[in-house]
């Protein structure tokens, strides 16, 4: 068990609507990355969190956005969802500094539709 | 976005076979690490390698970071059924770029593992 909890574990959302997704971050670790993994593909990189500012962001819109707050803990958001969200939602936790490696939380799958 | 070129993209075994899968990238890497995601689970790291050309045990599982620095290879000897997952490798920039590219990670597509008993 690597420590890194997310919630919830399941939800389904409606086009358009807007999702809160939550990551608590493993206990030493100072830095939360999250990625969405679509079915039968590997982790796309969304964003990296750390000191609670964005610290690098891959290929995703605008509407995807986060937060990390004091205690580490993070929260990924996303407005005017679309059909393609669809999918699951990991987070990662390591210690920036430190070379710890990235150790992933199960994940919430999303379902848009 | 950018991911690794992962093969096989699914093995079947017989117990007991040793397994090879490799990934290659057309970009530079400074660490190579290999996860494996059981269903409903999140990825779960299984080797981490940090110099070009080292080689990595952690049990029946033997990994490489290739001399290029663009490839890296996993075997499992021995293998069983609890072995079955996708195992996914991941490319990350590492320390050298600055200490702030830990957990920002490429992965491959993955490779299907099935090991019949």
């Amino acid at each position: 068990e690597t420590g890194v909890t997310q919630s919830p574990t399941h939800l389904i959302k409606t086009r358009g609507q807007q999702v809160t997704l939550r990551c608590s971050s493993q206990s030493g670790h100072n830095t939360v990355s999250w990625y969405q993994q679509a079915l039968g593909q590997g982790p796309q990189f969304i964003f990296q969190y750390y000191r609670e500012e964005e610290n690098g962001r891959g290929n995703f819109p605008p509407r995807f956005s986060g937060l990390q707050f004091p205690n580490y803990s993070s929260e990924l958001n996303v407005n005017a969802l679309e059909l393609d969200d669809s999918a699951l939602y990991l987070c990662a936790s390591s210690w920036t500094g430190g070379g710890t490696e990235a150790f992933f939380g199960q994940g919430t799958r999303l379902t848009v539709v | 976005g950018q991911q690794l070129n992962q093969s096989p993209q699914s093995m079947f075994i017989q117990e007991g076979e040793d397994v090879s899968m490799n990934c290659t990238s057309s970009s530079i890497f400074n660490t190579w690490l290999w996860y494996k995601q059981d269903p409903g689970e999140g990825p779960v790291l299984l080797i981490a390698l940090y110099k070009a050309g080292e080689l990595t045990s952690n049990g029946r599982l033997t990994a490489q970071f290739g001399i290029t620095r663009k490839d890296s290879f996993l075997n499992i000897s021995a293998s069983i059924p609890s072995d079955v997952g996708i195992y996914f490798c991941a490319g990350q920039l590492g320390e050298n770029a600055g200490g702030t590219s830990y957990g920002k990670l490429t992965f491959g597509q993955g490779t299907i593992l099935t090991v019949h008993p």
